[in-house]
């Protein structure tokens, strides 16, 4: 099945500074790749996601980007403010295939003010 | 729109008794997912479901736990006995179909003792 890995598990960077977020799958077939912020005590919820048929998309200040021959895709964070402090989540999916979607085990992020 | 509504949001039970949790997906998701969270752990899949059948159980103990997703709409996860192992948080979530968004419930917290 399906194997996603990500790192680091505590991210600390100053605020204004970037952070970086990186995350690695097993299953070729994958094809959707979401990100989930998720804060203390409440549910993931997405904040950007990606298909195979795209190399990076941006939102703001919130950036994604996918290696599928490395099979690889990170999460970038620009101008970081004390609300981007959280728990981030990547998940990967084949779309139907027996896995359905499988996350990464997190990554807490620290904005140092 | 409500979201997906869990309950209850508590649930405390003494070990080898049974607990039933509840989910109620956005109307119209075909998608719905019973994940398990621990404390600093990303989601576990147990199971999801598209319409009403199971489509991927493979993560879900069979001993102890079963779900069902009547008419395709609302879910019920139970576990029977509970062990103390099964403190954690269960999330439910849904979507329209594969590959496109999840949308998280707020989850059940449940501590057996």
């Amino acid at each position: 099945g399906e194997n996603v890995e990500q790192h680091p598990s505590t991210l600390s960077v100053q605020e204004g500074d970037s952070a970086v977020i990186k995350c690695t799958y097993s299953d070729s077939a994958s094809n959707y790749f979401p990100w989930y912020k998720q804060e203390l005590g409440k549910r993931p919820q997405l904040i950007i996601d990606i298909r195979s048929n795209v190399g990076e998309k941006k939102d703001q200040r919130i950036a994604v980007t996918l290696n599928k021959t490395a099979k690889h895709f990170s999460l970038h964070i620009t101008e970081t403010q004390p609300e981007d402090s959280a728990v981030y989540f990547c998940a990967a999916s084949s779309g139907g295939g027996a896995d359905g979607l499988t996350f990464g085990k997190g990554t807490h992020l620290i904005i140092q003010p | 729109e409500a979201g997906v509504v869990q309950s209850p949001r508590y649930k405390i039970i003494e070990k080898k008794q049974p607990v039933a949790f509840w989910c109620n997906p956005i109307s119209g998701h075909n998608t719905l997912y019973w994940y398990l969270q621990n404390l600093g752990q990303g989601p576990e899949l147990l199971i999801r479901y598209e319409n009403e059948e199971a489509v991927d159980d493979s993560q879900l103990p069979k001993d102890r736990f079963s779900a069902e997703r009547l008419k395709g709409v609302d879910s019920t996860l139970k576990i029977q006995p509970a062990e103390l192992g099964d403190s954690a948080v269960y999330l439910c979530a849904s979507s329209v179909g594969m590959n496109t968004e999840a949308f998280f419930g707020q989850g059940t917290r449940l501590t057996v003792v």
